[in-house]
């Protein structure tokens, strides 16, 4: 079945430190790979995404790469900001019989103090 | 006006009871999806609809039923509600599969 594995929170960084957030996934087939983000009180919001191997997704300053031969995703920031304290969930989508729908790891807590 | 709602925000109700939880959507997307979040556990796909006719199981429906009013209203159901079905649950929507999704901001279910 399909998979998705990450690294436990909370992570806690104080700010302009370098973040990583460590993904690795089981897949049947080829998925698609994504990085959601959740702030307090909120719904989950695409962050980036990779469709295919050695993609480079990146968005506000985040970037991950689609890692087919170690199967990872790992989600990284060069300076993590107060505003960047978050929830982080990876997911992959798999064509299934044509069917997709996504399919979550279980949240990785990021605590960013000044 | 937000793209995904979910209403009621919160809701507390007994053990045994029926409760419905709507969402409605503006996107214009044919997908439409809930999620059940767990802490420690992260987003479980509950059901799924392609389109108006085409209802799935996801990984955890035992308890639950859904209802494709309409390409834009898509609502679940706990028939009976037990205390483990207290969580948080999310109405996602998608064009296609292979894309982002685009979520409402949950509803906080508690079952007393």
């Amino acid at each position: 079945g399909n998979s998705v594995t990450q690294m436990e929170g909370p992570v806690t960084l104080s700010e302009e430190a370098f973040l990583t957030i460590n993904c690795t996934y089981t897949a049947t087939g080829y998925p698609s790979l994504f990085w959601y983000v959740q702030y307090p009180g909120e719904g989950l919001q695409l962050l980036l995404k990779a469709t295919k191997a050695d993609d480079k997704g990146s968005n506000k300053g985040f970037e991950a790469t689609y890692r087919k031969e170690t199967t990872s995703f790992h989600l990284e920031k060069g300076s993590v900001q107060v505003s960047d304290s978050a929830v982080y969930f990876c997911a992959l989508s798999v064509m299934d019989t044509g069917r997709r729908a996504l399919t979550f790891g279980s949240g990785t807590r990021l605590q960013v103090q000044p | 006006d937000a793209d995904v709602t979910q209403t009621p925000r919160n809701r507390i109700t007994k053990t045994g009871k029926r409760i419905m939880l709507e969402c409605s959507q503006t996107k214009g997307h044919d997908r439409m999806y809930w999620y059940r979040q767990d802490p420690g556990l992260g987003l479980r796909l509950i059901y799924y609809s392609f389109d108006v006719k085409d209802i799935n199981k996801g990984e955890i429906s035992d308890g639950y039923s859904v209802s494709r009013q309409a390409q834009a209203k898509f609502s679940l159901s706990l028939e009976s509600a037990i205390p483990n079905q207290t969580a948080l649950y999310f109405c996602a929507t998608s064009q296609t599969g292979g894309e982002g999704y685009t979520f409402g901001s949950g509803t906080r279910l508690t079952v007393v």
